[in-house]
């Protein structure tokens, strides 16, 4: 099956600093997706890609649609201690079906105040 | 705002008993989806519904069953449950309206279920 590569798998940083992680993939993507998940709990939809080039922020989050549609990243920027928690990609490529998406491994964010 | 909620936190079954766990959503969503997440093997699909009462395989159906009776309502069935199952259970839902939006999945809280 369709596999995403996410990197760094896991991140050790300074409050204020920024952060920004990436997902790649041998196929062309038709949708990226970035969640985050809390100890113990579901996954959060943080933001929502549609389309190649589309840069999109959520607060101090910020997410863009690789032109080539085979990547995708995720910047945090000034980062405060509630940032911790693992964040994931996800994604529709466009030769799978209308509803099943390929997710990536996850990168576990830790932020020391 | 989407909610997805589903029955359980947590929950303890013993092997061999038939459990349930349920996932609701109030916003009218076509797709409803359970996964199970394990350490280093990620997100994995065992079945999702498109419609009321249909129903298709994921990557992991094997011990699995669903039910989708109601539009707003999908149930996943472990017939007798096993201690390979011990996972955490995840429901989502997307929209049915087309497009890339039917891509987007919101999920529930999930329930942690430890099977002895």
């Amino acid at each position: 099956g369709q596999q995403l590569n996410q990197s760094p798998q896991s991140m050790f940083i300074q409050e204020g600093e920024d952060v920004s992680m990436n997902c790649t993939s041998s196929s062309i993507f038709n949708t990226w997706l970035w969640y985050k998940q809390d100890p113990g709990e579901g996954p959060v939809l943080l933001i929502a890609l549609y389309k190649a080039g589309e840069l999109t922020s959520n607060g101090r989050l910020t997410a863009q649609f690789g032109i080539t549609r085979k990547d995708s990243f995720l910047n945090i920027s000034a980062s405060i201690p509630s940032d911790v928690g693992i964040y994931f990609c996800a994604g529709r490529y466009s030769g799978g079906s209308n509803y099943k998406l390929t997710f990536g491994k996850g990168t576990l964010l830790t932020v020391n105040p | 705002d989407v909610k997805v909620t589903q029955s359980s936190r947590y929950l303890v079954k013993r092997t061999g008993e038939k459990v349930f766990l349920e996932c609701v959503q109030d916003m009218d969503h076509e797709n409803m989806f359970w996964y199970r997440q394990d350490p280093g093997l990620g997100l994995r699909l065992i079945y999702f519904s498109y419609d009321v009462k249909m129903k298709e395989k994921g990557d992991i159906p094997e011990g699995y069953s669903v039910s989708r009776e109601k539009k707003e309502r999908f149930s996943l069935i472990l017939e007798s449950a096993s201690t390979n199952q011990t996972s955490m259970y995840l429901c989502a839902s997307s929209s049915g309206a087309g497009g890339r939006r039917t891509d987007t999945q919101y999920f529930g809280p999930g329930t942690r279920l430890t099977v002895l």
